[in-house]
């Protein structure tokens, strides 16, 4: 299996434009997470979905943000309008189960910059 | 809250030496505890995880770690350190929340190895 995929890897932006970073779980991986790493904040859980549905999104930082699944194979996270400080690492994690029980494979992240 | 704290961001060691590298969870109940690695420009990869049963839990890459109810400890050790180690660990706390399952990430600890 390939692993998580996430494009683009890299993104540079400037502040106010809209930003979307996309997603491709596992194959039979029920579980996809969005986490955001910073230095300063460290990995913070955004959202997760559970068999496309979201679960919890208490972690998404304000209403710029948005996250879908349309179907088992894809997902995006979308910012609009983008801002400084959401300048980040922002990775995509998924898990054939509940979490405890099952491991998160993560993808390889989209560093993202807006300037 | 669950939280986690990985008291030491950055540790120096020579290859071939020992590592431990601390971790300390706050939860009440029997909490889920896991060591992820990062390496540079990478995502996260699962190093380890424990749930319950025998309290040394062997992981992937020589690693291992001990827990410590008492003293609310995860540490991870490696015997002899390689120089393919330098690289980025997380440990981790997993526990069931209102919304489903909570995944709280330490701030991490990066590791130099010096030859």
């Amino acid at each position: 299996d390939a692993g998580v995929i996430q494009s683009p890897r890299h993104e540079v932006t400037e502040m106010g434009q809209e930003v979307t970073l996309r997603c491709k779980p596992i194959s039979g991986h029920d579980y996809l997470f969005w986490y955001r790493q910073t230095m300063m904040r460290g990995l913070e859980l955004l959202i997760y979905f559970n068999n496309n549905v979201p679960i919890d999104d208490s972690g998404m930082p304000e209403d710029r943000f948005s996250a879908k699944m349309p179907n088992a194979s894809f997902s995006t996270l979308k910012i609009q309008p983008s801002e400084p400080r959401d300048s980040a690492v922002y990775f995509c994690a998924s898990s054939p189960g509940p979490l405890v029980n099952n491991e998160q494979f993560f993808g390889p992240g989209t560093r993202l910059t807006v300037l | 809250a669950q939280s986690v704290t990985q008291p030491d961001i950055h540790i120096t060691v020579s290859e071939g030496a020992s590592l431990e590298l601390r971790c300390n969870y706050s939860y009440g109940a029997t909490p889920y505890l896991f060591w992820y690695v990062q390496s540079p420009g990478q995502g996260l990869q699962l190093l380890l995880k424990y749930f319950s049963g025998d309290t040394l839990v062997q992981g992937i890459k020589g690693f291992e770690a001990e827990f410590k109810r008492s003293q609310s400890s995860f540490n991870l050790r490696k015997p002899s350190v390689h120089w393919s180690d330098a690289a980025e660990y997380f440990c981790a706390v997993g526990a069931r929340s209102n919304s489903g399952y909570a995944l709280n990430f330490g701030k991490g600890t990066s590791l130099l190895v010096t030859p």
